[in-house]
C-alpha cells in the first residue's frame, strides 16, 4: 500500500543533529497529522494540518517544528532533540479534517527515530 | 482519567475461539469511534468504524453504547491472523482529532 509514505523508515541521530521526517500522501486528502508513538504508550498526536494550515499543536516542544506547503506534503524538522523523544513517528492524512468529520485516518509507515 | 482506557491484555486465544474487548471514554461529546488494528512495528490500520446500531464485519461485530461511553470488539472464529494489537480510538471533536487508546494485545495460538 503507497498511499501514505514516510521517508526515512529509519533515523538515528544525535542530539546536536538537525533532521527531517517527510511524508507525503497520494489520496488526495487534505487534512495530515502528525503522532508520536513511544513504547508501551498509546499514540500522541502533535500536529494537525488542514488544507496547509496548522489547526493543532498539542503541547510539542519547539525543538519539533512541522512545515505543510501543500495538501500533499508535511515535514516534521527536528533540532537539538533530547533520547527521551526516541519513537516511532506517524504521520497520517485524511479526507477532511473540517469539525465535526468523521473521517477514517490513514497512517504512513513510520520513521523509527533513535536520539543518541 | 484517561480518556481512552482498554484493557492491555494479553489475550491469548486458541484458534477458533471468540474473544471480546472493550473500551471506555470519558468524553461524552464523542461523535465517531473506530476500532484500529496494529502489527508489531507496523502503523495502525482501520479494522472498523463504530455506528450506534452496531456494526458487523465478518467475523467482526463492534458495539457502542453511549449512555455509558462502551464500546466493545468482538472476533468470532480467531485466526493466527488475527495476532496483533488493538486500538479504540475516539473523536475527541474540533478537528477530527482522534484520541488513542494504548490497545489491547491479541496472541492467537495453535
Amino acid at each position: 500500500e503507497t498511499g501514505v509514505t514516510q521517508t526515512p523508515r529509519h533515523l538515528v541521530m544525535g542530539m546536536t543533529n538537525k533532521k527531517s521526517l517527510k511524508c507525503e500522501q497520494h489520496l488526495g486528502h487534505n487534512a495530515m497529522y502528525w503522532y508520536k508513538q513511544s513504547a508501551k504508550k498509546p499514540l500522541e498526536l502533535m500536529f494537525v494540518y488542514n488544507f496547509k494550515e496548522q489547526t493543532e499543536n498539542n503541547s510539542v516542544p519547539s525543538r519539533f517544528s512541522p512545515e505543510c506547503p501543500n495538501s500533499s506534503h508535511l515535514f516534521l524538522h527536528l533540532h537539538t532533540l533530547q533520547p527521551e523523544d526516541s519513537a516511532l513517528y506517524l504521520c497520517a492524512s485524511s479526507p477532511s479534517g473540517l469539525a465535526g468529520s468523521e473521517d477514517t485516518q490513514y497512517f504512513g509507515p513510520g520513521t523509527r527515530l533513535t536520539v543518541l | 482519567r484517561k480518556e481512552v482506557e482498554q484493557d492491555p491484555g494479553p489475550f491469548n486465544v486458541p484458534e477458533g475461539a471468540t474473544v471480546a474487548f472493550n473500551c471506555t471514554y470519558s468524553n461524552s461529546a464523542s461523535q465517531s469511534f473506530f476500532w484500529y488494528r496494529q502489527d508489531c512495528r507496523k502503523e495502525p490500520k482501520l479494522l472498523m468504524s463504530v455506528y450506534s446500531s452496531g456494526n458487523e464485519d465478518g467475523r467482526f461485530t463492534a458495539q457502542l453504547n453511549r449512555a455509558s461511553q462502551y464500546i466493545s470488539l468482538l472476533i468470532r472464529d480467531s485466526k493466527l491472523s488475527d495476532s496483533a494489537t488493538y486500538l479504540c480510538v475516539v473523536n475527541s471533536g474540533g478537528y477530527n482529532k482522534l484520541i488513542f487508546g494504548a490497545g489491547t494485545r491479541l496472541a492467537v495460538h495453535p
